[in-house]
Formats: structure tokens, sequence, C-alpha cells
């Protein structure tokens, strides 16, 4: 199963730009990265997802690595409402458990 | 569109109860997923639909549990019976595009928190 690595917490000033990294080294051709955060006590929501080339949306930012085994999660301008887990998935084309979530990285945005 | 709307929102369930939770998915949307989530295994994906019919039930943690999609806009999650070890936040969630394309989003539920006494 193809999995990711994330740090398990980052902290950012409000107003500043974040960098969320994740590593996914066994990522094969096919699989999309896709990036979730779960706000409290939310269920997760979509934030962005690409396959090979820079994503942009309103929400944010994905720059995927050229060899593919690590992408970044860019939030321009962290606001409290950010404050979120942010998690790094790869869909994979076929087979079971299809979205694997792994712990995510505990986004907190001091004021 | 309201979203994926569950219920309950919460319940609070005494060992050796059945436990049943709601799903509507968004309509249109013909995949259906349904999550674990616990503080100790994090987001595990149980079972998901696709136009009704369970495509992949192996995250299904044992007989115990079983999930059913009777039509397009209602999904439910049975324990029975239910243990301790069950208690966790399940979500529901749905999309327009599944496997194999996995290029859509999934859109989730609040989730039903499950206490299991």
């Amino acid at each position: 199963d193809a999995k990711t690595t994330q740090p398990n917490s980052m902290e950012s000033n409000e107003e500043e730009p974040v960098h969320l990294p994740c590593n996914h080294s066994t990522i094969s051709g096919t699989d999309y990265i896709h990036w979730y955060r779960q706000l409290p006590s939310q269920g997760p929501e979509y934030v962005i997802h690409g396959l090979t080339s820079n994503v942009n949306n309103r929400m944010a930012s994905l720059a995927i690595a050229e060899d593919r085994k690590s992408s970044t999660l860019i939030l321009h301008r962290a606001t409290l409402r950010d404050a979120a887990v942010y998690y790094c998935i790869l869909r994979v084309p076929t087979g079971a458990n299809n979205l694997f979530f792994g712990t995510g990285t505990r986004l907190t945005v001091i004021p | 569109d309201a979203g994926v709307i569950q219920s309950p929102r919460h319940e609070v369930t005494e060992m050796g109860q059945e436990v049943t939770l709601r799903c509507k998915p968004i309509s249109g949307h013909d995949y259906l997923f349904w999550y674990r989530q616990t503080m100790m295994r994090g987001l595990e994906l149980l079972i998901y639909f696709n136009n009704n019919v369970p495509i992949d039930d192996s995250g299904m943690p044992e007989d115990r549990f079983s999930a059913k999609m009777p039509n397009a806009s209602f999904s439910t999650l049975k324990i029975q019976p239910s243990e301790p070890r069950d208690s966790a936040v399940y979500f529901c969630a749905s999309s327009l595009v599944g496997p194999p394309a996995n290029t859509g989003e999934l859109f989730f539920g609040e989730g039903s928190r499950l206490t299991v006494l």
C-alpha cells in the first residue's frame, strides 16, 4: 500500500505563508496526490489534488516534486480558521482501501 | 445542497446493544464510503459502495459490523452487538468519481460519535 509521511505538527503565525510537506517515496506513476484537512469536531474536507503539475485553487497551492516522491501544500496566508489536521493521501488506481489516511499534520496558527 | 447528512450525531449505548448509524449522501453521488476515526488508529476506511452495491468491505473489522445501501439516498452501518472498543467517530462520505479514476473529491458528513459503555 502506498503510504505518506508527514510531520506530526507545525506552527505558523497568522497572515504568514505555511508550507506543509509530505513524503510519498513509494508513489506509483498513476497515483494522484490528494490533500484533505479536518477542522475540530468536523469531518475531513477536500483541499486540493494533483498528479504531476503544480496546482492552484482558492484554498491553497500544491507543489509536486519532479520525481513525485514528495509534495508541499502551501497556504499563502494562514488564518486562525486554517488551524486543522492536514492529511496528504495517495489515491491508488485500483484495489481495496482506496484512500489511506495517515496521522496527518496538526497545524497551529498563532495570532 | 445540504451536504452529506449523518444521524445520530451522538450515540451513547451499553455494551451488547445494537447500534445503527445512518447516512444520506449528496444527491447524484454514486460512491459512498464509511470511515471510522479513533485516536489510536486514525481514519480507517470500513467499506464503500458504488451505485448501491458494496464494492470493498475488507476494512470492516468483524462480523458484528454490517452496512447496507438500499437505495441511492440512504445507507446504514450497523453494529450488533456493540462493544466498548467500537467507540469512535464514524464518518460517511460520498463522491461523484471513485475508484479507479480516483480524481474525485470526497465530501464528508459531520460524523456520528459513538460511545459504548
